[in-house]
């Protein structure tokens, strides 16, 4: 079946601009996550869904980033005022927690965001 | 969640299994050691994850010493396509929605020889 899709893929925006990322998790799961990577470092958590319901954002960076998920699918991660600092890759995940006993999450491509 | 430790880079030959460290000497009674990779320019992947037991699937097995301080990663044949990054990392059981955020660190670059 369908993975965990992201789009784009690649984004390159200047300085300032705002950018949107989206997430098309696998149909059906409840939980979703948005994760950042830096070059050469591990994926670092950035918030959560359950649902619609954001219940946990402790990752997010700043009052920049804002991430939703409003019909409890898609779901968009929003960065405003890019900064340099901002560019990474930005991956989402997706579970069926509710149905699942173990932690296993199905992780998108990710996509990567350059800021000039 | 317990802090975790693993070797920055290893290489194993085509063929020959590829055993991977962990060391996670605070992790607590309750707490699960979980295995990631993730191949270049793709997402991590779930490979096996253990409380205590030995663990084996159609992937790997996982050794996890008794007092739970530490464990391997055993991939029995490697193949090239198993290069990849491999993260260790220890999550709390799923008790509750909320607390399922995993804690990566670095990593493990595995690197298979021809």
């Amino acid at each position: 079946g369908a993975g965990v899709s992201q789009s784009p893929r690649y984004k390159v925006a200047k300085r300032g601009q705002d950018v949107a990322l989206r997430c098309d998790p696998i149909s059906g799961h409840v939980s979703l996550f948005w994760y950042q990577q830096a070059l050469g470092q591990g994926p670092e958590f950035l918030t959560y869904f359950q649902n619609e319901a954001q219940l946990d954002k402790s990752g997010l960076p700043s009052d920049r980033f804002f991430a939703e998920r409003p019909e409890g699918s898609v779901s968009t991660l929003k960065i405003q005022r890019t900064q340099q600092e901002d560019s990474a890759v930005y991956l989402c995940a997706s579970s069926d927690r509710d149905r699942r006993s173990y932690n296993e999450q199905f992780f998108g491509p990710g996509t990567r965001l350059t800021v000039l | 969640d317990a802090k975790t430790t693993q070797p920055t880079s290893m290489d194993c030959a085509e063929g020959r299994a590829a055993n991977l460290p962990c060391n996670h000497s605070t992790i607590s009674g309750n707490e699960y050691v979980y295995w990631y990779r993730q191949i270049h320019s793709q997402g991590p992947q779930y490979i096996i994850h253990g409380l205590k037991n030995n663990e084996t699937n159609e992937m790997a097995s996982l050794i996890i010493t008794e007092d739970r301080k530490s464990s391997t990663l055993i991939l029995p044949h490697a193949t090239l396509r198993d290069t990849a990054v491999y993260y260790c990392i220890v999550s709390p059981p799923l008790l509750n929605f909320g607390n399922e955020k995993l804690t990566f660190g670095t990593g493990t670059r595995l690197t298979i020889i021809p």
